[in-house]
């Protein structure tokens, strides 16, 4: 049981460049959460997702899309990317009944040039 | 607005001491107040969580203290250990179907040895 992954660890872009942050759970988890965390901001929600092929705005969704076709998987899409989404982004996902923990990723660290 | 503000930025205590971080929300329809744990280079994990019908639930020696009327909560560290050496972020849950979180912008806490 792997719980939440992330792939890549560390990114460099150039500004205008794409790229897709993969996120996978095998917990069975309906309810997926992609959030960016700067320094001394905490964590804000970019987009998330409580079952397959639902997926909604966060606070901070421009810049940004997402998919989700299974259970399992959540990938970030940032299309033409810009120095301020520089950023570690995190994954995480909760069962969205009873217990209501979000467990997330070890997150990936980017940084736009 | 939906916003969680969390004192102090960072906080130093030596070892065996208490260790105290506070937080204050506004918007009534929060329902969850969880405490994530964070160190450096890793995902946050839950550390403890509250309901807003109970005003105070301990767990070894992490203790949550919540004062609904105030739209207050705090996290106590008793006995702080090095170990305890971590970003901890206070989050607030919406009672909307998403379960989103909202958290605050984190207290870097350093125990000393």
């Amino acid at each position: 049981n792997a719980g939440v992954t992330q792939t890549p660890k560390f990114r460099i872009l150039k500004i205008g460049q794409s790229m897709t942050l993969q996120c996978t759970q095998d917990m069975n988890h309906n309810y997926m959460y992609w959030y960016r965390q700067d320094p001394g901001m905490g964590l804000k929600l970019i987009y998330y997702s409580v079952g397959a092929g639902i997926t909604d705005k966060g606070e901070v969704p421009n810049g940004y899309n997402v998919s989700r076709s299974t259970t399992e998987d959540f990938p970030l899409r940032l299309e033409l990317a810009a120095p301020s989404q520089t950023s570690v982004y995190f994954c995480a996902s909760s069962s969205g009944t009873g217990k209501e923990t979000q467990y997330f990723g070890p997150g990936t660290r980017l940084l736009v040039l | 607005q939906q916003q969680v503000k969390q004192s102090p930025q960072s906080l130093i205590v030596q070892k065996g001491g208490i260790s105290i971080i506070n937080c204050a929300y506004e918007n009534t329809a929060f329902d969850y107040f969880p405490w994530y744990q964070q160190f450096p280079g890793k995902g946050p994990a839950l550390l403890i969580a509250i309901r807003p019908d109970v005003s105070e639930k301990k767990e070894g020696r992490f203790t949550i203290s919540f004062n609904k009327s105030a739209k207050q909560f705090s996290l106590h560290i008793m006995d702080s250990q090095p170990g305890d050496s971590a970003t901890y972020f206070c989050a607030a849950r919406s009672s909307g179907s998403a379960r989103q979180l909202t958290f605050g912008s984190g207290t870097q806490l350093t125990v000393l040895p």
